[in-house]
């Protein structure tokens, strides 16, 4: 089984910064990694697939990059409807998702 | 615009049946692999199951194998999920997903609760 190790588990941020969400693979992936927000409703929505492609719609604040096991995911200026749970996913196998990232306001 | 809408979840003591069903529109249901995918309460995300775009191929993770099925009726735009001999740990809120690039759209979720 491949498993993803999502860091920070929390992460505080202020309106306006720039922050980054890492996805750690426990075997090479082969940029087969997605990334979904989750609000506090339960919807559910992909924001990124095939490590860097950006869903039609979803603001160009919003980049993911990475290789091999390392993966992340970037917001450059916070918006406060960003702040959600945050998951990463990975499809070189079986699906498996990251453990998710909390963003919440500092 | 694509919707997917769950229903069939509730109260269900451990050891019995649930179907969950998922109604699709907004897009062409028999093109798309579709999956279930369950998140437990204050947990993460875990998928279930997929089916492909004409049913002829399943696949499930190894807590439900035997358990669970999957299965649409293309016909009816719905997916379908039956879970027999329930536990306790398979509480969850049940999604379903079409599974193009994996898991491109979500419905909002039904919530199945195994207690007695």
């Amino acid at each position: 089984d491949i498993q993803l190790t999502q860091s920070p588990s929390t992460l505080p941020a202020s309106l306006g910064e720039r922050v980054t969400i890492s996805c750690r693979a426990s075997q090479s992936i082969s940029n087969s990694l997605n990334w979904y927000q989750q609000k506090p409703d339960g919807t559910v929505k992909r924001l990124i697939y095939s490590t860097s492609t950006l869903e039609s719609g979803v603001p160009s604040r919003f980049s993911g990059s990475g290789s091999g096991t390392d993966y992340s995911l970037s917001i450059s200026s916070l918006e406060s409807e960003d702040f959600a749970m945050y998951y990463c996913l990975q499809y070189a196998t079986y699906p498996t998702f990251g453990g998710g990232t909390k963003l919440e306001l500092k | 615009e694509v919707q997917l809408v769950e229903s069939g979840g509730g109260l269900v003591q451990p050891g019995r049946s649930m179907k969950l069903s998922c109604a699709a529109s907004g897009f062409t249901f028999n093109n798309y692999d579709m999956a279930w995918v369950c998140q437990a309460p204050k947990k993460g995300l875990e998928w279930v199951a997929t089916i492909s775009y004409d049913g002829s191929s399943t696949y499930y993770r190894d807590s439900v194998k035997g358990r669970f099925t999957i299965s649409r009726d293309n016909a009816k735009s719905t997916l379908y999920l039956q879970m027999d001999s329930l536990r306790s740990e398979d509480t969850a809120t049940y999604y379903c997903a079409r599974d193009d690039k994996v898991f491109a759209y979500w419905g909002q979720g039904t919530l199945v609760t195994v207690s007695s």
